[in-house]
Order: structure tokens, then sequence, then C-alpha cells
């Protein structure tokens, strides 16, 4: 079965660092781009990174909310790609989904979500 | 790439038809427009990709259309199961952006 689990959310104050993790399985995990994309409680969805494979230079977009603070790597290896998420702010908090993304086909394989609270 | 949908919420009775509605707020390459489904509690899962292609598994009962600033998601022959939250996307341009969502309610 194809999937993604995803791993590592947690409380934590603002202004401290947290790193999540997800895991694929499945399928072969460098073969494809992977990212992440959150969802505020009660709020709507927001893509806010992803990472190409190495065959297209491992290249990384960032959504403007997160540029300079989140950073995503990947380790094929493992198939796992982590998200460190620095200098973080209470609007942070969200449930956090890794996403399997395919330039022809949009987000095709999501996880079950991580949840951070960033909270005093 | 500003993506509005319509309306906010929609509630339809078993057996109907619904329509949602996607505008752009500049054009988006139809293949590169997506819809997501979001049932409660649940992450959300692809539906429609390239503006009109099912994805594995989606029932035929759901199909997309349009082009340019302008999409639809039809649901035929609604189903308890489809209670949910759909959202568009445009994987066009970065940032990639969702639509706020359409709630579709069973009457």
């Amino acid at each position: 079965e194809v999937q993604l689990v995803e791993s590592g959310g947690d409380l934590v104050q603002p202004g401290r660092s947290l790193r999540l993790s997800c895991k694929g399985s499945g399928f072969t995990f460098g073969d494809y781009a992977v990212g992440w994309v959150r969802q505020a409680p009660g709020k709507g969805l927001e893509w806010i990174v992803f990472i190409r494979t190495k065959n297209y230079g491992g290249t990384i977009e960032y959504a403007a909310s997160v540029r300079g603070r989140f950073t995503i790597s990947r380790d094929d290896s493992k198939s796992i790609a982590y998200l460190q998420m620095d200098s973080l702010k209470i609007e942070d908090t969200a449930v956090y989904y890794c996403i399997r993304v395919r330039r022809n086909y949009g987000f095709d394989i999501w996880g079950q979500g991580t949840m951070l609270t960033v909270s005093s | 790439i500003v993506l509005t949908q319509s309306p906010g919420t929609l509630s339809v009775s078993p057996g109907e038809r619904a329509t949602l509605s996607c505008r752009a707020s500049q054009s988006v390459s139809s293949s590169f427009l997506a819809w997501y489904q979001q049932r409660p509690g649940q992450a959300p899962r692809l539906l429609i990709y390239g503006a009109s292609n099912r994805a594995t598994g989606v029932p035929d009962r759901f199909s997309g259309g349009g082009s340019g600033t302008d999409f639809t998601l039809t649901i035929t022959r609604l189903e308890p199961e489809d209670l949910a939250v759909y959202y568009c996307q445009q994987y066009d341009n970065s940032p990639w952006t969702f639509g706020q969502g359409t709630k579709v309610e069973i009457k």
C-alpha cells in the first residue's frame, strides 16, 4: 500500500524549534517530489513547501509564510522527508500533512497528519 | 493566484446533483487544476486532477470541467458519504494555492 506517515507533532512554545518527519512506503520514495500542507484549526488548506527529486536537482519551493524559518530536506535512503521548523509562531499551529507531489497529478498521496500546537 | 470557491455551503438531498464552482484570479492551465475531498476528521484526498481526470478509485459520479479562470466540480447522484469539504487547487504557478473550500451537506 502506498502511504505517507508523519510524526513529530507536539506542543511547543513560541520561538522554539521542532522537526517533523514523513516516511513513505509502498513506492520508490526517491522518484517523487514531496512536500507539506498545513491546516489551522477550523480553517482551509495551505501549501507551505515541497522538494523535488534528486533528478531535478532537489530544488525547493517555499510559501512566503514559512520562508526563512522552515527547512525541508529528504533522505531517500530512508524514504523520509523532514520539515525543520524554527522560530515558531502561534499562527503555525496546525495539522501538518505530508504530500506526494506529481507534476501532472497534483498532490496524489496524503499522510494522516500530525498536530503542531504553538502556545506559551 | 487566488482561487474563490462558491457557494460556501451547499445543502443537497441524496440522489440529487451538486455543482461546485472555483474561480481563479488569473488564468490557470487546465493541466494543473485539482479538486480534493476532505471528509470530517480525515486527511484530504485527491479527487480530480488536470481539471477533468478522476483519480484512482474515485466514483464516476464525480466529474470536473472548465478552463481558464472558471472550473467546476459536479457530483451527480449525491450519496451520504459525499458529506465533506471540497477544495480546488492550482499547481500551475508557485505559490500553489487552494480555494477556501465548499462544504457539502446532506439534506
